[in-house]
């Protein structure tokens, strides 16, 4: 069986410049849920959704926005990028909101 | 402030040696789960463990083991006969219902390194 997979693996943008980043989940699973992590630190909440809706939202700006669709693959998309939001975006899928989270190898972003 | 807590930043031991690894949580909850993950160099977070809290009982797994103690609010993770192939950086999690959903709270991460 296939396990989350992300794309791209990396990505190198401009300030300024807005990035979409996708995320399928393992097949069955329900829920996604997003996670930023810079150099050195663990792993930041971003969102969570389940069945296609927004079950929670971590301290991040409205520049950050996420949607998941019928087949429960989602996108996170940053608006207006800053060189802050270079790092290591995750995402992670599981079978219901509070179940064993499974996550992908992640999509390395550099904003130069 | 911070939920979950890994004072050892950095740990290195040789091969064969036992190393546990701690982890100290906070929570205002009596339902939540906690959480231990691998991330070697190559980025992915590998899942090793998840418990909820109700359930104390520890628990083995080959060479790892996991101590959970509510009286301590510890959830600390021991790995037996260590190996170079353990060496990668370590994140214990809590995840409990709150406005951001179950999102899994991280601590810092312990660096570990087995050498040789």
């Amino acid at each position: 069986d296939a396990g989350v997979t992300q794309s791209p693996t990396h990505l190198i943008k401009t300030r300024g410049q807005q990035v979409t980043l996708r995320c399928s989940p393992i097949s069955g699973h329900k829920s996604v849920s997003w996670y930023q992590q810079v150099l050195g630190q663990g792993p930041q909440f971003i969102f969570q959704y389940y069945e296609k809706e927004e079950r929670g939202r971590g301290n991040f700006p409205d520049r950050f926005s996420a949607r998941q669709f019928p087949n429960y693959s989602s996108e996170l998309n940053v608006n207006a990028l800053l060189l802050g939001d270079s790092a290591l975006y995750l995402c992670a899928s599981s079978l219901d909101r509070d179940t064993e989270a499974f996550f992908g190898q992640g999509t390395r972003l550099t904003v130069v | 402030a911070q939920k979950v807590t890994q004072a050892q930043t950095e740990i290195s031991v040789v091969e064969k040696e036992d190393v546990t690894l701690d982890c100290v949580y906070e929570t205002r909850d009596t339902t939540y789960y906690l959480f231990w993950y691998k991330q070697p160099p190559s980025g992915e977070l590998v899942f090793l463990i998840r418990r909820n809290s109700f359930d104390e009982q520890n628990e083995i797994s080959g060479r790892y083991s996991w101590n959970f103690q509510k009286s301590t609010s510890s959830f600390n993770f021991t790995i037996t006969a260590s190996q170079v192939v353990d060496s990668a950086v370590y994140f214990c999690a809590l995840s409990e219902n709150s406005n951001s959903g179950y999102a899994l709270n991280f601590g810092k991460g312990t660096s570990l390194l087995v050498t040789p």
